[in-house]
């Protein structure tokens, strides 16, 4: 069974530009997260979906960040414009469904912002 | 508002001897799960506990809900189990809260 697949692994960019990152869950799998992972903490959800629709984007912040999982299945999360402290790991997680006590994570996404 | 921490941040020991991390939360869970993550990010669910105990090789995993408490043992540590721990529990809203982790590291 492949597993959460996420793009690119690594991305450096000057602050204020744009990025955006492509994640591909388990196939079947129902609900996505995006977490932000900054170095020596753990992760913190940014949002989660059900399908294509938004279950939790309290802690996303809207100003400059964006997710979207059009057809429910794979999800583009963006940010725009980048700050120094958006330097983090991004990672995408999927699990059957809300209730499911399994979650499966990529890889991630290392973004560093100069 | 919810609140997750482990201790200790940093662990190391020599191998073969028996480790602990613990991991208190603040709020009711249906759920606490703890999970490894390697250097370069790979995350991989080891244990989802809501109450007793569970094992899986050198691995054992408790709980106490009416403490708030659970505990992440390895036995006979071996320089493969050198990784961050990390803890989350997930409330009644299935959300997810996940602690800074612990960072092992096993001396052959």
């Amino acid at each position: 069974e492949a597993g959460v697949a996420q793009s690119p692994r690594y991305k450096i960019i000057e602050k204020r530009q744009s990025v955006a990152f492509w994640c591909n869950p388990i196939s079947g799998h129902a609900t996505l997260y995006w977490y932000q992972q900054i170095l020596g903490q753990g992760p913190k959800l940014l949002i989660q979906f059900q399908n294509n629709g938004v279950v939790d984007d309290s802690q996303l912040p809207k100003d400059r960040f964006s997710a979207e999982r059009l057809k429910g299945v794979d999800s583009t999360l963006k940010i725009q414009p980048a700050k120094l402290e958006d330097s983090a790991v991004y990672l995408c997680a999927s699990s059957a469904s809300p209730s499911s006590y399994e979650q499966y994570f990529g890889p991630g996404t290392r973004l560093t912002v100069t | 508002k919810n609140e997750v921490e482990q201790s200790p941040q940093n662990l190391t020991a020599q191998e073969g001897e028996f480790i602990t991390i613990n991991c208190s939360y603040s709020v009711g869970i249906s759920a606490l799960h703890w999970l490894q993550q390697h250097p370069g990010g790979g995350i991989v669910s080891l244990f989802m506990l809501s109450s007793g105990k569970k094992k899986h090789g050198r691995l054992i995993a408790t709980i106490n809900i009416q403490e708030k408490h659970s505990s992440l043992h390895i036995t006979a540590s071996h320089p493969r189990d050198s990784a961050v721990y990390i803890c989350a529990d997930r409330n009644t809203g299935n959300q997810f809260y996940f602690g800074t982790g612990t960072s092992l590291t096993v001396i052959p």
